[in-house]
């Protein structure tokens, strides 16, 4: 079956670094996608990850292992604005080159003073 | 301004209303999507359009039915629904349905908040 799994909530105080964890199990591999959700807002993509290591950007890195079926988004000196939900989704190939994104819950962070 | 527009941004109706949801987006994209987002659970594909046509049907029920127009506009029309199909309904749109190994990001709209009493 599909399946991305990621924590529902986080805590992590401002300027700190936090690491958000994705596991998954899709019968096809095309991609890992990290999406930001501010609560009533638009989820607006933060990375994309096809292949194996590390992508920075900015304040934001996400790592992807496709042996391991395991990503991560770090984030770095964490501001109060950060406080959002962080969808892991991965995009299936499945029976064609269909954009199909399969989302976990989302990772619901919030930054304390 | 996400560039991905729905409306209205919250509907309330009865089991047996009939109402529509609209999306417009202005990237100049050819696919666009409906995705369910309920508390505490994934986001849901519903429908997919690629240049007017639907190429994916993820076993929604019959209540909901999509319409693509042209391939700027996407309507959700809904009848006759239930209450647990309260949710978040969010549409987005990409340049196209996604080549191997490219990054093919979806744009999201502010979603509709709809509850059905």
């Amino acid at each position: 079956g599909q399946n991305i799994d990621q924590p529902t909530e986080m805590t992590a105080t401002e300027g700190a670094i936090v690491q958000i964890n994705c596991t998954y199990q899709t019968s096809g591999f095309n991609g890992l996608f990290w999406y930001q959700q501010h609560a009533g807002e638009a989820p607006t993509f933060l990375s994309y990850n096809v292949l194996d290591g590390l992508e920075e950007k900015g304040r934001f890195s996400s790592f992807l292992s496709r042996s391991k079926g395991y990503s991560y988004l770090l984030l770095k000196e964490l501001q109060m604005k950060d406080s959002a939900s962080y969808l892991c989704a991965v995009r299936d190939e499945g029976g064609g080159a269909t954009n199909k994104l399969i989302f976990g819950t989302g990772t619901l962070l919030a930054v304390q003073p | 301004e996400t560039g991905v527009t729905q409306t209205p941004r919250h509907l309330v109706m009865g089991m047996t209303n009939k109402k529509s949801l609209k999306c417009e987006q202005h990237l100049g994209h050819n696919a666009m999507y409906w995705y369910k987002q309920s508390a505490k659970k994934p986001l849901e594909l519903m429908f997919v359009y690629s240049l007017e046509e639907r190429v994916e049907n993820n076993s929604v029920p019959s209540r909901f039915s999509p319409e693509c127009p042209n391939s700027s506009h996407l309507f959700l029309h809904l009848h006759t629904l239930q209450p647990e199909d309260s949710a978040l309904y969010l549409c987005a749109s990409s340049q196209d349905l996604g080549q191997l190994g490219m990054n093919t990001e979806a744009f999201f709209g502010q979603g509709t908040r709809l509850t059905v009493v």
